[in-house]
């Protein structure tokens, strides 16, 4: 059964600084992992997409990556920013698994 | 630009009922996921739809919930009788095709029993 964990589970971090999120997922033969924002009360939106044959994926200020082989995942975001405050959520396609999120606050 | 739809945002209803939730994805998108999303936690695959089959409904507690997708576009996931333990975020999902294609949420359905 595929196990799909996010660490750390909330991240505070003052406004400019880089991150890093981690997800880990357990059985390697996925089609696909796709990193998703949530915001309080509502859907998911998606962020970045990448294929099992994939190594990273870049939009804006975010880089995702893919290590299959080690069962990892990170999502980077460059130069933070208080709208960038809401959950992050990492999703394993094959059958459709999500870890339970880093919750990322930026103070002003 | 192209969304998922969902209705009702949100829904009130008492323990024993029964209640329906409605969801419109992304037009030529063959895949239809439902999930359930408690508070604090990632979201939960309750039944995946390919075109109007079902692919997989393994999370779906059979005995209480059910889900239909009849003409393969919109769907409905319909809980009876409600119970307490069934409070969450009803989500709803599409792709072009299934685990290959980039996942569209709808903005999802606050389920409360009372």
């Amino acid at each position: 059964k595929q196990e799909v964990t996010q660490i750390p589970a909330a991240l505070s971090v003052p406004e400019g600084e880089n991150l890093v999120l981690n997800c880990s997922f357990t059985d390697s033969a996925i089609y696909n992992l796709q990193w998703f924002r949530q915001d309080p009360g509502k859907g998911l939106t998606s962020l970045l997409l990448i294929q099992s044959s994939q190594r990273e994926q870049t939009s804006g200020r975010l880089n995702a990556s893919l290590d299959k082989s080690s069962g990892r995942s990170t999502l980077y975001i460059a130069a933070s920013q208080p709208g960038d405050s809401a959950t992050y959520l990492c999703a394993v396609a094959g059958k459709s698994t999500f870890g339970d999120g880093t919750t990322l606050t930026v103070k002003p | 630009e192209a969304e998922v739809a969902q209705s009702p945002r949100y829904k009130i209803t008492e323990k024993s009922q029964a209640v329906a939730f409605w969801c419109d994805p992304i037009s030529g998108h063959a895949t239809l996921y439902w999930y359930r999303q408690i508070l604090g936690q990632g979201p939960e695959l309750l039944v995946q739809f390919q075109d109007e089959s079902v692919v997989d409904d393994s999370q779906l507690p059979k005995d209480r919930f059910s889900a239909e997708r009849l003409k393969g576009v919109d769907s409905t996931l319909k809980i009876q009788p409600a119970e307490l333990g069934d409070s969450a975020m009803y989500l709803c999902a599409s792709s072009l095709a299934t685990g290959a294609g980039e996942a569209f949420f709808g903005q999802g359905t606050r389920l409360t029993v009372v």
